[in-house]
């Protein structure tokens, strides 16, 4: 059974701050990589998808990926008590199926 | 507006009552598939469909049936539902799956709240 694991937090962060989210996975054949967003009792927004290692850049969010590590990345800059929710990462097993972190419990603080 | 919808939202039902859940959605996506969500366990993929007529297994697929006769819907049905399949579920599309790329970002209905007795 292939896994994706994250830290369920809660991570703290003030607002204006940098909030950093990690998670890593198992499937070294893995090639796509998905961040969502998901405030309590609503559906998963897509934040971010990455494919290919480095960084890539929407707006206040950067996603970063390391193949060879095993790992990819959630960066939030100047986060705001609006970005307090859950971060779930995804990560694509084989052509069709998808496994899913349990997520890690972000608040950013006023 | 393009979206995935699912019916009902919320539902109560007893132990062997079965039930289906529907999903649609308008963006012609071939890929849809359904989640449940539980506390502690994340979301956990039930079934998928890569197109009409074609459906696959997920993680945990006990319990569930499902079916793709339109491309559009993609119903799961409990035909015995029993407790441990009191969850939240989401169904999810995206426009294709085989290769990587913008056409796999998967779009999630807004979920059913599912209670069984």
């Amino acid at each position: 059974q292939k896994e994706v694991e994250q830290n369920s937090g809660p991570l703290s962060v003030p607002e204006g701050a940098i909030a950093s989210l990690n998670c890593t996975y198992s499937d070294r054949v893995s090639q796509s990589f998905f961040w969502y967003r998901q405030y309590s009792g609503k559906s998963p927004e897509l934040i971010m998808s990455i494919y290919s290692n480095g960084d890539k850049e929407d707006g206040r969010f950067t996603a970063q990926l390391n193949k060879a590590s095993q790992y990819v990345s959630l960066l939030i800059r100047d986060s705001q008590p609006s970005d307090s929710a859950t971060y779930l990462c995804a990560v694509k097993e084989g052509t069709y199926k998808y496994i899913f972190g349990t997520g890690t419990r972000l608040k950013v603080l006023a | 507006e393009a979206q995935v919808t699912q019916n009902p939202r919320y539902l109560i039902t007893v132990t062997g009552k079965k039930l289906t859940v529907t999903c649609s959605q308008n963006m012609n996506h071939e890929y849809m598939s359904w989640y449940r969500q539980d506390p502690g366990l994340g979301l956990r993929q039930i079934y998928y469909s890569m197109n009409v007529e074609v459906t696959d297994k997920g993680d945990v697929p006990e319990g569930y049936k499902v079916s793709r006769k339109e491309k559009r819907n993609f119903p799961l049905i409990l035909e015995s539902p029993s407790p441990n399949q009191t969850s939240l579920y989401f169904c999810a599309s995206s426009l294709s799956q085989p290769t990587s790329g913008a056409t796999d970002t998967q779009y999630f209905g807004p979920g059913t709240r599912l209670t069984v007795l």
